[in-house]
């Protein structure tokens, strides 16, 4: 079965350094992979996706992604936090393999960063 | 493009009332899907759809009901409200394949049962 797990529910960091939100996949045939941020009282917003190509995936605010195929991770980075980027953050694969197209959120992780 | 709309934002419910909440998006999708996302539980999935005629049930579909006339839109209908569905409820859209894959969401449904 298709899973996905975000081993943190919290992470904190200080402004201006480095950011790592970790993401571990279970997936039968190629992973469609994405990470979604949720600011208060919003809905969730798309920021990148791996579907093929380079493993280091680039999309909204800064932020990017590296898929790693042996590790089973698509842990989402950003060279510099800010403080606005202080939000909840949740990984999803999709099921294509099965046909169904669903997509499988992992729990979230708080991302605090502190000025 | 209005994208996922939702309405409404809120909704009080006594236990036992039934109601739609309601769900279009105009970007013809293929898929279209309810979650419902609970504190420390992330999105789980309610219902969901891959084209006009065609639902699914997702991880907690109990208590809920979805039907899928038409490609816009896409309503779920809680048939006799309990405490347990106080929730927020999005609904998301996106294309069924293709390289644009992300889903879309809306804004989001806060209800509350009494």
């Amino acid at each position: 079965a298709q899973s996905v797990a975000q081993p943190e529910d919290q992470v904190n960091v200080a402004e201006g350094n480095p950011l790592t939100v970790k993401c571990t996949y279970s997936v039968s045939g190629n992973p469609y992979l994405f990470w979604y941020v949720q600011y208060p009282n919003r809905g969730l917003q798309f920021l990148l996706k791996y579907i093929t190509g380079d493993n280091l995936v680039k999309g909204s605010y800064g932020f990017e992604a590296e898929f790693n195929k042996s590790q089973t991770s698509f842990h989402l980075k950003k060279p510099s936090a800010l403080v606005s980027d202080s939000a909840l953050y949740f990984c999803a694969v999709r099921d294509i393999g099965s046909g169904t197209y669903k997509y499988i959120f992992g729990t979230g992780t708080r991302l605090k960063v502190l000025a | 493009n209005a994208g996922v709309t939702q309405t409404p934002k809120f909704q009080v419910l006594k236990t036992g009332q039934s109601m739609t909440l309601q769900c279009a998006q105009d970007m013809n999708h293929e898929y279209m899907s309810w979650y419902r996302q609970d504190p420390g539980m992330g999105l789980r999935l309610i219902h969901y759809s891959v084209g006009a005629g065609i639902t699914d049930q997702g991880e907690v579909p109990n208590g809920y009901n979805v039907s899928r006339s038409t490609t816009e839109d896409f309503p779920l209908r809680l048939l006799s409200a309990a405490p347990s569905q106080t929730s927020v409820y999005f609904c998301a859209s996106s294309h069924r394949t293709g390289k644009s894959n992300e889903q879309y969401f809306g804004p989001g449904t806060r209800l509350t049962v009494t």
